[in-house]
């Protein structure tokens, strides 16, 4: 167990609708990270926040959007969801921020859009 | 951009014998490389890690080599045991703060 907790473990629902994926990272993490796994496309970074600040964005489409609490759990918004948004998607902590942090992984939510 | 060629995507192996992933790179100011294990159903968990100023670190059966030079990177799992079955990622850490991950590699242990 990582310590990094994500809900809902799974999510099925409709093109076009909204979602929000939650995340809680390890005691005392400042650092989320967001990553998508797709069958077609593998890990790819999305997003990561560093103590409520938005510090780098990877591959993230413009109809998804993150962010990070006072508290430091992080939430995924999906909007306008198409097909090929089904993925799995993960978020990880870490300490501190920066090159070469380890990151911690969590279970992750399996998006399902139909 | 930077990118992470990871070979092979599976590999079969007897119990017992040993196994070797490798990835290459192509930004050489990458300075930190991680890699995954994956289990069916889990997120990726960490199990070794290797430093641009470190060129082998071992723990227990398993073993990392990084080679700066020639921008490729190696696990090694020796001893390899059913548990051992799951997908493997190479990943780096290149540019900001963003994380390359390689393709994965299926590695079956075949008891």
């Amino acid at each position: 167990d990582s310590g990094v907790t994500q809900t809902p473990k799974h999510l099925i629902t409709a093109t076009g609708q909204r979602v929000t994926l939650r995340c809680s990272p390890r005691s005392g993490d400042l650092s989320v990270y967001w990553y998508q796994q797709s069958l077609d496309q593998g890990l790819q970074f999305l997003i990561q926040y560093y103590n409520g600040e938005e510090r780098a964005k990877g591959n993230i489409l413009e109809r998804f959007s993150a962010q990070q609490f006072p508290d430091l759990h992080s939430e995924l918004n999906l909007s306008s969801l198409e097909l090929g948004d089904s993925a799995l998607y993960f978020c990880a902590s870490s300490g501190e921020t920066g090159l070469g942090v380890t990151q911690y992984f969590g279970p992750g939510t399996r998006l399902t859009v139909l | 951009g930077e990118n992470v060629e990871q070979h092979p995507s599976t590999l079969s192996v007897q119990e017992g014998d040993s196994a070797v992933i490798k990835c290459t790179y192509s930004d050489s100011a990458s300075n930190y490389f991680p890699w995954y294990k994956q289990e069916l159903g889990k997120g990726p968990q960490l199990i070794i890690d290797i430093r641009s100023n470190v060129g082998e670190k071992k723990d227990q059966r398993i073993a990392v080599t990084l080679n700066k030079t020639a921008k490729h990177f190696s696990l090694h799992i020796t001893e390899t045991q059913p548990e051992d079955s799951a997908v493997y990622f190479c990943a780096l850490a290149s540019g900001t703060y963003k994380y390359i991950f390689g393709t994965g590699t299926r590695l079956k242990v075949l008891a």
